[in-house]
């Protein structure tokens, strides 16, 4: 069955950066895309981009544009989320999600979640 | 930047009926914003029940409906069940954006 296993908690400081990893399996991971949602602690939902690992397109949300890099490794079949600068409110679970090559729809199959927390 | 809106809130007894709606600053929301569900228990990754309005998923209960209503995306629950307590968030597609969540509704069985 299709499975996101999600690389372990992560303590920054701020101004560092974060690199969380989504591996996949049960699926042909080249022929799919990846989603990255956080959620701060008690908070909502917030989308911070996707890729394409079938030609590394990208798109990402305005908030974190310039600080966020979602990049791929179709010969692993893992995703990986590096975050830069990172400052207090940066601190929240991590999850990817499955999305289709050409588009971020799909969020078919989610991660089990990361904690970053960001902490002087 | 759109906005989109979620109850903050809902309570349904054991059985009974209940709506959760997701609205969208810019205006009606339609089948061109492909409204997402997602369901979230404490502790746990969301998961997503209903995708482009209306589709379920294979592990989507029967008693969940997607539709649009009154300009809005809706999510209804019918014939609640006590594992149906939980966070539910819409997510609605735009053009610029691209994906934006609502802010959540707390779905209390009682």
């Amino acid at each position: 069955q299709v499975q996101l296993v999600q690389s372990g908690a992560e303590v920054k400081k701020p101004g560092a950066s974060v690199k969380v990893s989504c591996k996949a399996s049960g699926y042909t991971f080249s022929n799919y895309g990846i989603n990255w949602v956080r959620q701060a602690p008690g908070q909502g939902l917030e989308w911070l981009g996707w890729i394409s690992a079938k030609n590394g397109n990208t798109k990402y949300a305005q908030k974190v544009q310039g600080r966020v890099t979602l990049t791929t490794d179709t010969s692993t079949g893992t995703a990986s989320m590096e975050l830069r600068s990172l400052r207090s409110d940066d601190s929240a679970v991590y999850y990817c999600a499955r999305a289709f090559s050409s588009s971020w729809y799909l969020f078919d199959s989610w991660g089990q979640g990361t904690l970053v927390t960001v902490s002087s | 930047q759109a906005v989109v809106t979620q109850e903050p809130s809902l309570t349904v007894s054991p059985g009974g009926t209940v709506t959760l709606t997701c609205g969208s600053s810019t205006g009606a929301v339609t089948s061109g914003h492909y409204p997402y569900w997602f369901q979230q228990k404490p502790g746990q990754a969301p998961r997503t029940l209903i995708y482009d309005t209306n589709t379920k998923h294979s592990w989507t209960p029967a008693r969940f409906s997607g539709s649009l209503l009154g300009g809005k995306a809706a999510l209804t629950l019918s014939g609640a069940q006590p594992e149906d307590e939980a966070e539910y968030y819409c997510l609605l597609s735009y053009s610029g954006a691209p994906v934006l969540f609502g802010g959540g509704t707390k779905l209390t069985v009682l």
